[in-house]
């Protein structure tokens, strides 16, 4: 098991709420990710940082937002949730050795907003 | 653009039974190539990659993969399957320009007793 936590892991709110996930990883990673998770199954990549104050926008565009203020924290910000929201967030880091690098994933968060 | 496919959405096999997972992928240059598992209610873990070397690479739990550069194939593989093994299986592919990896569609593997 790597260490990388993800609280809460469940998360049921009603919509315009304002909330953030939390991602936090004990590797020293450099590398860290946001995943949203169709109940389908599929991977999207929504948000990632290459460092300290890097953050970038993934392939699927999402509402939320993130910041990189450490190292080893990761959060993502929903500033008023809706419904469409609603999915499964898997936060994920890398250690920066290039094609070796591979990537560890937290236990996800499941939110469900009413 | 780089991709993977995973052409079977679900997967069912005998306890005891040989079982494969399809894995086909799309890339400009050398392919680097990952599984993970996800087990209900958990995050993905990482299973094996290839980067480079011998095409048949092994990793947790007993499972292998076999590259296959002429078939553009990672199918995974495992000679005896276990209930425990049912999950959720994700081929991945590295983005050479972003270093991001692309997932498949994912594959459900139910193994029956």
């Amino acid at each position: 098991e790597a260490d990388i936590y993800q609280t809460p892991r469940y998360l049921v709110i009603g919509t315009g709420k304002k909330i953030t996930l939390e991602c936090s990883q004990t590797m020293g990673h450099d590398k860290m990710y946001w995943y949203q998770q169709d109940p389908g199954m599929e991977l999207h990549l929504i948000h990632y940082s290459y460092g300290v104050n890097s953050t970038e926008k993934g392939d699927l565009s999402s509402e939320s937002t993130v910041s990189r203020i450490r190292t080893e924290h990761f959060p993502l910000t929903l500033e008023s949730a809706r419904p469409s929201h609603t999915s499964q967030y898997l936060c994920a880091s890398s250690d920066d050795w290039g094609a070796l690098d591979t990537q560890y994933f937290g236990p996800g968060t499941r939110l469900t907003v009413l | 653009a780089q991709s993977v496919a995973q052409p079977e959405d679900q997967v069912n096999v005998a306890e005891g039974n040989p079982l494969t997972v399809k894995c086909t992928y799309s890339v400009s240059g050398n392919p680097y190539l990952f599984w993970y598992v996800q087990y209900p209610n958990r995050g993905l873990q990482f299973l094996l990659k290839y980067i480079t070397g011998d095409n048949l690479v092994k990793g947790s739990y007993g499972f292998e993969a076999e590259f296959n550069k002429s078939q553009t194939s990672f199918h995974l593989k495992k000679p005896s399957a276990l209930v425990s093994d049912s999950a959720l299986y994700f081929c991945a592919v590295r983005d050479h320009n972003t270093d991001k990896l692309i997932f498949g569609t994912g594959t459900r593997l139910q193994v029956f007793p």
